[in-house]
């Protein structure tokens, strides 16, 4: 059973270009949940998704940050118009639904983004 | 504001030295409550986790936690370190699938 798979695992992006990063969640998981990590940080939440819903975007900046989980694929961290202050790792998690979801989070490996 | 606090940015400690990380949180009720760690380069991974039942908890590599409702707190202790343990460790907490995490403590183990 693969788990938490995120890709690419380094993109580097020049000022004003779009990234795209990706995850796979585990086999049978339909939540998903993306971080942010700075240096020096800890990690901060994103966005909670399930299949086809954002269920809370709370800590996703209002601009240029978007995300989505759609019925059949990876989910999708979308940031447009990169700026150096993006770079950082983003991290994705999953964990199961319902009554099978016991709160632990299964992270991926995590995709590093070095704005130029 | 709900809230979890790791007050230790950075903790140094002895090989074979005992350990303790602290974590505080602040939520209306009592939450899942979790430990996982962070090597370089790497996705974190489970630690160890609070659900209900016996407040102190057992974890993988020799971890163990205790969950102590009067102070709101979810502390991570080991008694003998070992230097492979270096590494970012965070708390973690769980309120109805919105899991919010502290800041981390960065773990330095000394020869």
């Amino acid at each position: 059973n693969a788990g938490v798979m995120q890709n690419p695992r380094h993109l580097v992006r020049r000022r004003g270009q779009e990234a795209r990063l990706r995850c796979s969640p585990m086999k049978g998981h339909s939540h998903v949940y993306w971080y942010r990590q700075l240096p020096e940080e800890g990690l901060k939440f994103m966005v909670y998704l399930q299949k086809e819903n954002i269920i809370d975007e709370s800590g996703m900046p209002k601009e240029r940050f978007s995300a989505e989980f759609p019925k059949e694929g990876p989910s999708i961290l979308r940031i447009q118009q990169v700026v150096r202050g993006d770079s950082a790792a983003y991290f994705c998690a999953s964990s199961p639904m319902g009554g099978t979801n016991t709160g632990e989070l299964f992270f991926g490996e995590g995709s590093r983004l070095t704005v130029l | 504001a709900q809230s979890v606090t790791q007050p230790d940015i950075h903790i140094t400690v002895s090989e074979g030295a005992s350990l303790e990380l602290r974590c505080n949180y602040s939520y209306g009720a009592t939450p899942y409550l979790f430990w996982y760690v962070q090597s370089p380069g790497q996705g974190l991974q489970l630690l160890l986790k609070y659900f209900s039942g016996d407040t102190l908890v057992q974890g993988i590599k020799g971890f163990e936690a205790e969950f102590k409702r009067s102070q709101s707190s979810f502390n991570l202790r080991k008694p003998s370190v070992h230097w492979s343990d270096a590494a970012e460790y965070f708390c973690a907490v769980d309120n109805n699938n919105d899991m919010r995490f502290g800041a981390g403590t960065r773990l330095t183990v000394k020869p």
